[in-house]
């Protein structure tokens, strides 16, 4: 069975600082690896990543992929409270028609 | 470009009543599913779709049925709906094997009540 775990399940930082989101995985046949972004509503795509070493990075957001160790880190540097959210780790297997395994999430507090 | 479309966003219904929520894209995606999430358990696959015509079940599919006439709609049945099935449901879709960096693209969520 696809597991995916993610930690911390959550977190409280101030404002400015850099936090790291860890997501570990067990799939049969990976083929891409997904986090998203939950603020209450429908899930925001953030990164899809399928190749180890190479960083994806959007503004103050970044992501890498380890397949040898089967885990991806997400990166958020400066956090602002706009931030704050739960951020989902998703991972895709087989031949693509098996959807997404998600993880339970980080919710992620960021203070003033 | 209006996306994915779930209706209703909200809905209460009673034990043993059946309804269908409704999901329809128009970005022309040919693989569409459905999940629900829980307090505490995430995003869970009920249901998914390839193509016009074919549908598999994934992770949680009792109690729920669907059909894929269209390329663009992809309803979700409740045949007699249990207290159990309270949840929020999304529906997605994407590319089956799309450009690089193409996630997948969320409805906006029904939140189901079953008293």
């Amino acid at each position: 069975e696809d597991k995916v775990v993610q930690s911390p399940l959550s977190l409280v930082v101030h404002e400015g600082d850099t936090v790291t989101l860890n997501c570990s995985y067990e799939v049969t046949n990976f083929r891409s690896l997904l986090w998203y972004k939950q603020e209450k509503k429908a899930p925001t795509f953030l990164f899809m990543l399928t190749s180890s070493g190479i960083e994806k990075k959007s503004g103050r957001l970044s992501s890498i992929l380890d397949k040898k160790e089967l885990f991806s880190i997400l990166n958020i540097t400066a956090t602002q409270t706009g931030d704050s959210a739960v951020y989902l780790c998703a991972v895709r297997a087989g031949g693509g028609a098996d959807g997404l395994t998600f993880g339970k999430g980080t919710h992620l507090i960021i203070q003033p | 470009n209006a996306g994915v479309t779930q209706t209703p966003k909200f809905q209460v219904l009673k034990t043993g009543q059946s309804m269908t929520l409704q999901c329809a894209q128009d970005m022309n995606h040919e693989y569409m599913s459905w999940y629900r999430q829980d307090p505490g358990m995430g995003l869970r696959l009920i249901h998914y779709s390839v193509g016009a015509g074919i549908t598999d079940q994934g992770e949680v599919p009792n109690g729920y049925n669907v059909s894929r006439s269209t390329t663009e709609d992809f309803p979700l049945r409740l045949l007699s709906a249990a207290p159990s099935q309270t949840s929020v449901y999304f529906c997605a879709s994407s590319w089956d094997r799309g450009p690089p960096g193409y996630g997948y693209t969320f409805g906006s969520g029904t939140r189901l009540t079953v008293v």
